[in-house]
């Protein structure tokens, strides 16, 4: 079975720029929730998705937004970039939606300049 | 305090020996636990979850509840080279939302 995929895996973007990334989930699997990480803030959590609902959202400005596909496909797309953007983007597939086991992929990594 | 806290380490361990990390939490009511490992440069993997009904053994991985104390502790026996990672524990909040330590480093040295 395929694991999670992410696109692209690398961007350079300039500040003020906005930006989309996509993630497919595993096949089945109908959650999508991602994450940034950062080395000074460790794996933040942005959104889940579940039936193309959002049905969580952590402590990201407006800027920060999602949505999610009928085939469980998601995007999440980041507007005006700050230079604290900079990131790895991860994006983890869950069966259902709730705490269970999610399986990440292997992320995108984002260079605001 | 932070939901999930996590001695960043570097924890550094013979090959052959038993590392043991912990995590601490700060909702009593947490139900489940999950411990991650991420290599450099590597998305996380999940190695093993928990309830709050009991520990749990998976080769020379055991993960371990102290509700009292509110920690989960990971074990890892015979600790090999390759176990070098970081090791992230998680738990979700009260919204389900998975919260993340920031990570204990784990060094395996021969």
């Amino acid at each position: 079975k395929a694991g999670v995929t992410q696109t692209p895996r690398y961007l350079i973007k300039t500040r003020g720029q906005q930006v989309t990334l996509s993630c497919s989930p595993i096949s089945g699997h109908r959650s999508v929730s991602w994450y940034q990480q950062t080395p000074g803030q460790g794996l933040q959590f942005l959104f889940e998705y579940f039936s193309e609902t959002q049905r969580n959202k952590g402590n990201f400005p407006g800027r920060f937004s999602g949505r999610q596909f009928s085939n469980s496909r998601s995007e999440m797309n980041v507007s005006t970039l700050e230079l604290g953007d900079s990131a790895l983007y991860l994006c983890a597939s869950t069966l259902w939606t709730g705490p269970d086991e999610q399986f990440f992929g292997p992320g995108t990594r984002l260079t605001v300049l | 305090q932070k939901e999930v806290e996590q001695n960043s380490g570097p924890l550094s361990v013979p090959e052959g020996a038993i590392a043991s990390l912990n995590c601490t939490y700060s909702d009593r009511g947490s139900q489940s636990f999950f411990w991650y490992r991420q290599y450099s440069g590597k998305s996380p993997e999940l190695i093993m979850f928990i309830y709050s009904n009991g520990d749990k053994e998976d080769g020379r991985f055991t993960a371990q509840l102290n509700k009292a104390s509110q920690y989960v502790s990971l074990l890892i026996r015979d600790s090999q080279p390759s176990d070098s990672a970081t090791y992230l524990c998680a738990v979700p909040d009260n919204t389900d939302k998975l919260i993340f330590g920031t990570g204990t480093r784990l060094q395996v040295f021969p």
